[in-house]
């Protein structure tokens, strides 16, 4: 069983609509939680990040961390066409936050 | 401004031919880290730097030697380069724990 899963895509979206991207994750010693967001033939730009279990919120971005089910969530709301890109998830296996592992990414089309 | 940036963007080269890739940082970051992402694999971690003449080995640290003499270099060596070493490589910057990674954009080797 792979670390983190996430489901690679592509979702396509209307504009506006809202997106929800997950994974799942099989070490319950995570503890650092972030969403990066890369933009083709570009390097990953953090999005949010979060500790413990609970929601997070910035802009039209929410992040959910859920840690009992080992799961984690970024919702995106009112997505616009410029939110097209993959997004990956990524977690710290040690306490400096430091030593990550990421997700493969879903790749994400909203469509104008 | 702010940024990453390695060296150079892209390369080709053939198999044992010892070469470098260069990363600069100038945020003042303590910690640093290189990546590579390959389809269906995405971003996994070769190693890390916590501090000047610290690191650790990441996921993936076979046919990888770094060094950490300054604050603001990570240089990654591939002392003879094999075809599986053919990737998209990232090079990161942390301020520290808490707080996200900040990547460059990215080097191209394709390795013949």
């Amino acid at each position: 069983q792979k670390e983190v899963e996430q489901d690679p895509g592509p979702l396509s979206v209307p504009e506006g609509a809202i997106v929800s991207l997950n994974c799942t994750y099989s070490n319950s010693a995570f503890q650092y939680f972030m969403w990066y967001r890369q933009y083709s033939r570009k390097g990953p730009e953090l999005l949010m990040y979060t500790y413990s279990s609970g929601n997070k919120e910035d802009g039209r971005f929410t992040a959910q961390v859920d840690k009992s089910s080992k799961y984690i969530s970024l919702f995106i709301r009112d997505s616009q066409p410029s939110d097209s890109a993959t997004y990956l998830c990524a977690m710290a296996r040690d306490n400096y936050g430091q030593n990550f592992v990421f997700g493969p990414g879903t790749r994400l089309s909203v469509l104008p | 401004e702010a940024q990453v940036t390695q060296n150079p963007r892209y390369l080709i080269t053939v198999t044992g031919k010892k070469l470098t890739v260069t990363c600069s940082q100038n945020m003042n970051h303590e910690y640093m880290s290189w990546y590579r992402q390959d389809p269906g694999l995405g971003l996994r971690q070769i190693y890390y730097s916590m501090n000047v003449e610290v690191t650790d080995k990441g996921d993936v640290p076979e046919g990888y030697k770094v060094s950490r003499k300054e604050k603001r270099n990570f240089p990654l060596i591939l002392e003879s380069p094999s075809p599986n070493q053919t990737s998209l490589y990232f090079c990161a910057s942390s301020f520290g724990s808490y707080y996200g990674y900040t990547f460059g954009s990215g080097t191209r080797l394709t390795v013949v």
